[in-house]
């Protein structure tokens, strides 16, 4: 099955610097990639994703960058502010095949002012 | 438009006991999904439903169960409970292709003692 990894597993950064997430993943067969931003005791909300015929999505202060050579997706977050202060998740699945997504173990971004 | 809604939030079960989550679509929305979350394991996907049929399923035992309803409204069923079963329940849906776009819960606490 398919194995996403997911580094760091914590970053701090200062508010107005960037932050880079990346995950990695083992299926080929993996066309969708969507990241979640989940804040403490709140529900996961998707913040950006990408499909696999694409190399880049960009969203505000948010993209997203997607190497299917290497199989591994980036989650970029410039300007960072707090309220970006959360844990991210990434997550892999075959959008419109068999859709069994698997998520990497989250990422919590802290933002220091 | 009103979002993702389930019931009951939180819930204190015994070993052994069964337990029936409820989740309600966002209106329109044919794909339901469901998740456990928990600090070891992470996110992990349950099963999909989409127009009353279960077309995807994870890993997970026989113990969990679910159905869906003709007005896309879903439950989740877990039978003999073991202390591992713990867990944020989180459902998410989507309005096309399962995955795509998908709209979270604030999920079901479950602590089974």
């Amino acid at each position: 099955g398919e194995n996403v990894e997911q580094h760091p597993s914590t970053l701090s950064v200062q508010e107005g610097d960037s932050a880079v997430i990346k995950c990695t993943y083992s299926d080929s067969a993996s066309n969708y990639f969507p990241w979640y931003k989940q804040e403490l005791g709140k529900r996961p909300q998707l913040i950006i994703d990408i499909r696999s015929n694409v190399g880049e999505k960009k969203d505000q202060r948010i993209a997203v960058t997607l190497n299917k050579t290497a199989k591994h997706f980036s989650l970029h977050i410039t300007e960072t502010q707090p309220e970006d202060s959360a844990v991210y998740f990434c997550a892999a699945s075959s959008f419109g095949g068999s859709y069994i997504p698997t998520f990497g173990r989250g990422t919590s971004l802290i933002v220091h002012p | 438009k009103a979002g993702v809604t389930q019931t009951p939030r939180y819930l204190i079960k015994t070993r052994g006991q069964q337990v029936t989550l409820s989740c309600s679509p966002i209106s329109g929305h044919r794909s339901v999904s469901w998740y456990q979350q928990t600090p070891g394991q992470g996110l992990q996907f349950l099963f999909e439903y989409f127009s009353e049929t279960q077309r995807n399923k994870g890993n997970f035992p026989g113990r969990f169960s679910g159905r869906q309803f003709s007005n896309s409204r879903s439950e989740m069923n877990v039978s003999t409970l073991e202390l591992g079963d713990s867990a944020l329940y989180l459902c998410a849906s989507s309005a096309g292709t399962p995955g795509y776009e998908q709209y979270f819960g604030p999920g079901t606490r479950l602590t089974v003692t």
